[in-house]
């Protein structure tokens, strides 16, 4: 049973379109993440939500829009696709223990972007 | 400003060796530091973590060394083995006290371990 799971993992598209990444967890956790991973592997945190509240938005373009419909969901829809958005990114969840103070996070398998 | 500084981007072991790689990290706040394991095509997974208070930290074929006065940590891997190749990434964060603090990650090290 897969504790952070993403879909799709896989997104080929071209650049202007609008696209969105789903990700559910099972952990009873009350954060979740929106990590983007670029093709140097750097690991970069986007947003953070802790019970439907955002907390992190990390001067991120607004094309990117997350959106969190109850503890165990966050979504990410993106406008306006551009090539430099293609990417891998990775949902993510910990208990909120003081912010990730000995927190685990938790990162599902990631959704990999090519914008054409 | 790279907070947490990665050293080296790449590294290749021969099975049974060693492998050793570095962090660095500049806010003396930080108090957690851990180590995380990604295999291709996964996401991230915790390996091994230690807080400041105590010098090293060991499980299994994997050590944390951590050096406060110099701000560095370190992850040794014992008997290296095929199965550890992956991309290792240290991380830092501090106590937030009433607010709220994030993981910062390091670059990432690619580790080969030939057979």
């Amino acid at each position: 049973d897969t504790a952070v799971s993403q879909t799709p993992k896989y997104l080929v598209t071209q650049m202007g379109n609008d696209k969105s990444i789903k990700c559910e967890q099972n952990l009873g956790h009350d954060t979740m993440y929106w990590y983007k991973q670029d093709s140097k592997k750097f690991l970069k945190i986007m947003f953070s939500y802790n019970n439907k509240e955002l907390i992190i938005n990390e001067t991120v373009p607004n094309r990117f829009s997350p959106k969190s419909p109850d503890k165990a969901h966050l979504n990410l829809h993106i406008n306006s696709l551009e090539l430099g958005d293609s990417a891998v990114y990775f949902c993510a969840s910990s208990q909120w223990t003081g912010a990730l103070r000995g927190g685990e996070l938790f990162f599902g398998e990631g959704s990999r972007l090519t914008v054409l | 400003q790279q907070q947490v500084k990665q050293s080296p981007q790449s590294l290749i072991v021969q099975k049974g060796g060693i492998s050793i790689i570095n962090c660095a990290y500049e806010n003396t706040a930080f108090d957690y530091f851990p180590w995380y394991q990604q295999f291709p095509g996964k996401g991230p997974a915790l390996l091994i973590a230690i807080r400041p208070d105590v010098s090293e930290k060991k499980e299994g074929r994997f050590t944390i060394s951590f050096n406060k006065s110099a701000k560095q940590f370190s992850l040794h891997i014992m008997d290296s083995q095929p199965g550890d190749s992956a991309t290792y990434f240290c991380a830092a964060s501090r106590s937030p006290g009433s607010g709220y603090s994030t993981l910062t990650f390091g670059k990432g090290t690619m580790l080969l371990v030939s057979p």
